[in-house]
């Protein structure tokens, strides 16, 4: 099964608007990190928002939120007040076993992506 | 600039031919990542390092792949025998671990090989 699913290849949305950008994941594992990466066509994956499976709250930077919803494994971004610059690849991630001490890899596992094209 | 760096950004080269690539990660992160993104996919681990060492390699870094990081600071990937499906981009993280609660990766740039 995959760890990580974007079901929406593409999403466009007029400037200014709101964004939501789906993501579902599937972990046994307790302990977990779900990321948002903006990927340009530059192709630098750029850290967004980070949301830990034990904060209770759910992350925000800036425009970005992220719909945390445990008991679903979802971790939706939604962006606010979209511009023009937030037109590129967004990839969710999850880092699993957080407690495992070090030694373990703990890499990111991705997604498949969404293109998101901000409209003027 | 104190980002992650990788040279080349750009390698074609011939089926066959052996390439090297370069990453030099953020001066004080112990741990390095080496991904493989391929065209409308996310990127897919390969291999870590905490400092010099080598630690995990996924199936996905066969035989034809090596990677180094000497000292524990620039670290090199190799690929020999070059294959068509080699094609791909190659993404470089650090990361200084364990410091904040979720360790977040800096990636580099990339670089993107081509293979004819």
């Amino acid at each position: 099964a995959q760890k990580i699913t974007q079901t929406q290849p593409g999403m466009f949305v007029q400037e200014k608007e709101a964004v939501t950008l789906d993501c579902t994941y599937d972990t046994s594992d307790p302990s977990y990190g779900l990321f948002w990466y903006k990927q340009p066509s530059s192709g630098e994956m750029i850290f967004l928002i980070y949301q830990g499976s034990y904060d209770q709250q759910n992350a925000t930077e800036g425009r970005y939120s992220l719909n945390f919803q445990k008991a679903r494994k979802s971790a939706n971004l939604v962006i606010s007040a979209s511009q023009l610059g937030d037109s590129a690849m967004y990839f969710c991630a999850m880092r699993e076993a957080l407690m495992i001490s070090s030694g373990s890899a703990r890499q990111l596992t991705f997604g498949s992506g969404t293109q998101l094209t901000v409209l003027p | 600039d104190t980002g992650v760096s990788q040279n080349p950004r750009h390698k074609i080269t011939k089926r066959g031919q052996n390439v090297t690539f370069r990453c030099d990660p953020i001066s004080e992160h112990n741990r390095l990542y080496w991904y493989r993104q391929t065209l409308g996919q996310g990127p897919e681990f390969l291999t870590y390092f905490q400092n010099e060492a080598q630690l995990e390699k996924s199936r996905l870094l066969s035989d034809r792949f090596s990677a180094e990081r000497p000292k524990g600071s620039f670290s090199t990937l190799e690929i020999q025998r070059t294959e068509q499906g080699d094609s791909a981009m190659y993404l470089c993280a650090s990361s200084l671990e364990p410091t904040r609660s979720y360790n977040e990766q800096f990636f580099g740039p990339g670089t993107r090989l081509t293979v004819l």
